[in-house]
């Protein structure tokens, strides 16, 4: 079965307003990282956080994890039309080991901004 | 500059052909991966390299054959080509310590006929 799981899977929105998508995970993290990708094309790091951080912002985009829940979300202030893509968050496991590098994958949020 | 490369961009071929992928990344990187990504876009990870040596084969059947001749290269060969293989292929790359980001190519499309 799939480590994790993303709400909404689809979102469609206005430009200028904000998207917020979720992600649940089920195994004890490092960290958490978010990926954006583009209509065939690969996916591109977005942020990532570690598990003993809460939040955490870069540019338009803020990131939060309740390790706790084992959960995350991202939310994405003033869309534009440029951020229609789909966005993934992965679960990275404790660094070290056979297990380092080895990102669980959410199926993703396919996001569509209006113009 | 291309960062992570995949060659080709879209493979189509017949059921039981073999077929290779080829990965190359310039940034640095010791740490190579193979992910597939179904018609679902969901994205798991086949296998992994650090500095040439298998340490992720996540059990993906034989006819999978990865092979790292140096650490900025992974290659994937698929023996004896079936439907279900049809997929998009991502390699990836990212430093073996520091900042876990992974650095993605543009994707291989094969489909299987």
């Amino acid at each position: 079965s799939q480590q994790g799981e993303e709400d909404p899977q689809a979102l469609s929105i206005q430009e200028g307003e904000n998207a917020t998508m979720n992600c649940s995970y089920k195994t004890s993290i490092n960290n958490l990282q978010w990926y954006r990708q583009n209509s065939g094309r690969g996916l591109v790091h977005l942020i990532l956080i570690r598990s003993n951080e809460r939040e955490k912002h870069s540019g338009r985009l803020r990131v939060t994890l309740d390790t706790s829940k084992k959960s995350s979300s991202l939310l994405i202030t003033a869309s534009r039309a440029a951020d229609t893509a789909s966005y993934f968050c992965a679960a990275g496991p404790n660094a070290g080991g056979t297990s380092y590098g080895k990102l669980t994958f959410g199926q993703g949020t396919i996001l569509t901004v209006h113009p | 500059d291309t960062a992570v490369s995949q060659t080709p961009k879209y493979l189509v071929t017949q059921m039981g052909n073999d077929k290779s992928i080829k990965c190359e990344q310039n940034l640095g990187h010791d740490t190579m991966y193979w992910y597939k990504q179904d018609s679902k876009k969901f994205l798991k990870i086949m296998f992994s390299y650090n500095n040439k040596e298998l340490i992720i084969n996540e059990t993906v059947p034989n006819r999978f054959s990865p092979k790292s001749p140096d650490k900025a290269h992974l290659n994937l060969h698929i023996n004896s080509l079936e439907l279900g293989d049809s997929a998009v292929y991502f390699c990836a790359s990212s430093q073996a310590s520091g900042s876990p980001e992974q650095y993605f190519g543009p994707g291989t499309r094969l489909t299987v006929t």
